[in-house]
Order: C-alpha cells, then structure tokens, then sequence
C-alpha cells in the first residue's frame, strides 16, 4: 500500500534561509510524487511534480525537490525563504496500488511552514 | 479555466440531518475526486469518478455518504443521517488524466452540531 510520511508538523525559519520540508514515502512500485501547498482559505495547488523523468524537479516559486530511491525520500527545498511561503506543504503519492487499486493521490499530514522576520 | 467550484463554502447542520455538497470541475477536466480533511490532517480519499462513472471509493466511505456525477460534469456528494465526526472541509478536485495535476476547489466546510 502506498503512504507518505511528513516528519515535523510545524517548521519555522526565518526570512533569507534555507528551506527543507522532508517527505519519505512507501510505495511497491515507481511512484509519481507531488508537492502540494495550501494558503489559509485557498484551495491546494501544485507546486512540483515528479515523474520518473529526472530526479530534481523545479516547480513554482522557487522550490525544488529531488527524488532519492535509495532512501524512498522526496524532500522540498527553496534556498532563501521568503515572507509570503508561510502555508501548509502536503506531499502526496501516487501509484497503482495492488490492495486496493486506489489510483487517487495518497497525502501526508501536512507541515506547517512559518517563516519569521 | 474558471477552476474549480465548490457550493456552499461553509454549511452548519444538526446531528442526524441530510446535508449534499456540489462541485463543478473545470470544465474540460473528465475525472473527478472527492477529498475530506480534518484539522491538522492532509486530505484523505474518499471516491473518483471518471466522466460519470465511479471508480473508486474508499473504506472511509460509509453507507451514509453516496456521489453522483451525472452526465460527467459536476458532482454531487451527499451525506445522511451526519454525525459529528462527519465535521470536516470536504474537497472536490479534478484532472485530466490519471496521475496529472490535480485542481482542488475551495472546498466545503461541513460542522455538525
């Protein structure tokens, strides 16, 4: 069965440093992995995808993930955190799963970045 | 692309009450999802349609909750007889094909009093 596991629920940094937002996932076959962000009363939205086609995506905004096999990783970075990348960060999971045949994204719980002045 | 719209934004309801949500995909879009997120949770599955068949549905689902999709355009998702545990933001998204990017709705905020 596919699942995917956030670790921190809440990170904060402070405006200009690095970011990182871990996600390890479990999947029996090649996954199709996302990052989705959600800003307060908005709906979610992609941020980055990965398909198998190269393992350091660049999506939206600045952020960036690489696909790391060896340690079922998909971990999301952006260099220089900025005011306005305060939200909820989901990874999510998708594949052909044998149990159920659930083809449908798979979330984590979810990490809270706060950014700080 | 007008994105997707969900209808209401925010409904309150007493325990036992029926109460039925719509979504309006974009337009193109022939497959249809329905997500339930609790506070501090990432959205959980709860069914997938494609055009106005329904493929899947999660064992979250009980048999107080059905969808529709008639037609293949927007969906409908209804609860019976709702129970607090019900109280959730249920979320309608849509895409066009399997394992693409999926665009969410809003989503509707459901509290059961």
């Amino acid at each position: 069965a596919q699942s995917v596991t956030q670790l921190g629920s809440h990170v904060s940094v402070s405006e200009g440093a690095l970011v990182l937002l871990r996600c390890n996932y479990s999947s029996s076959v090649p996954p199709y992995l996302f990052w989705y962000v959600q800003y307060p009363n908005q709906g979610l939205q992609l941020l980055l995808k990965y398909t198998s086609a190269a393992t350091l995506v660049k999506g939206i905004n600045g952020f960036e993930a690489e696909f790391k096999k060896s340690e079922t990783s998909f971990h999301l970075t952006k260099p220089s955190a900025h005011m306005s990348d305060a939200a909820e960060y989901f990874c999510a999971v998708s594949d052909p799963d044998a149990d159920t045949g659930r083809r449908a994204l798979t979330f984590g719980s979810g990490t809270r970045l706060q950014v700080q002045p | 692309d007008t994105g997707v719209s969900q209808d209401p934004r925010h409904k309150i309801t007493k325990r036992g009450q029926n109460v039925t949500f719509r979504c309006d995909p974009i337009s193109e879009h022939n497959r249809l999802y329905w997500y339930r997120q609790t506070l501090g949770q990432g959205p959980e599955f709860l069914t997938y349609f494609q055009n106005e068949a329904q493929l899947e549905k999660s064992r979250l689902l009980s048999d107080r909750f059905s969808a529709e999709r008639p037609k293949g355009s927007f969906s409908t998702l209804e609860i019976q007889r709702t129970e607090q545990g019900d109280s959730a933001m249920y979320l309608c998204a849509s895409s066009l094909a399997l394992r693409e990017k999926l665009f969410f709705g809003s989503g509707t905020q459901l509290s059961v009093l």
